[in-house]
């Protein structure tokens, strides 16, 4: 059983470019949440996925967008980047949405600095 | 605004001391209170999920209390061991998204 994967695990983006992390979910897991973690701070909700469609979103703007593929990975992108965009992305999958409250499995995130 | 709190923010403790953190959420539209443990350098992975008042959960020398009506959550550390350093973080689970606190940065020292 394969584990949450991302990629890329670090890169460097400047002011006001795009940039898109992709996340392999967990094996037999449909639902995908994206999550952002910025220095000092827990982990902050920013959407959930399931069966391709966004079934909850955090307090982000609509620059942060995603996408859930039919094999159940994802992507997050962010246009137009800030500086307070620069953080730790984490991506989580689990088997089921709406009131299940099965634990997430995480990925070990993707780290974006914005320059 | 909905916000989790845990504390304290740090512990550093001698290996076989015992020790616990506190995490307080909302005790409104609650579905579940989760417990991951965080290694440097790794993925969070999940220790507890709890969803009854008065559950009580054990995982090897790791156990965690919940009560829901006042809002909070103890997790227990017995016997501490250099492995256990680990940020813990709790999250409340409301409706569709999980909100986390900022954790709990544990350091044992041998």
């Amino acid at each position: 059983e394969t584990g949450v994967t991302q990629s890329p695990t670090h890169l460097i983006k400047t002011r006001g470019q795009q940039v898109t992390l992709r996340c392999s979910s967990q094996s037999g897991h449909n639902t995908v949440s994206w999550y952002q973690q910025a220095l000092g701070q827990g982990p902050q909700f920013i959407f959930q996925y399931y069966r391709e469609e966004e079934n909850g979103r955090g307090n982000f703007p609509p620059r942060f967008s995603g996408l859930q593929f039919p094999n159940y990975s994802s992507e997050l992108n962010v246009n137009a980047l800030e500086l307070d965009d620069s953080a730790l992305y984490l991506c989580a999958s689990r088997e089921l949405a709406g009131l299940s409250t099965g634990e997430l499995f995480f990925g070990e995130g993707s780290r974006l600095t914005v320059l | 605004i909905l916000n989790v709190e845990q504390s304290p923010q740090s512990l550093h403790v001698q290996e076989g001391d015992s020790t616990n953190f506190t995490c307080s959420f909302p005790s409104s539209n609650f579905y579940a209170l989760h417990w991951y443990r965080w290694e440097t350098a790794k993925s969070p992975e999940a220790l507890f999920v709890m969803t009854l008042n008065g559950d009580e959960k054990k995982k090897g020398r790791i156990s965690a209390t919940l009560n829901t009506k006042e809002g909070y959550s103890y997790l227990y550390i017995k016997g501490s061991q250099p492995e256990d350093s680990a940020t813990y973080l709790c999250a409340f689970h409301n409706t569709d998204k999980l909100i986390f606190g900022t954790g709990t940065r544990l350091q044992v020292f041998p």
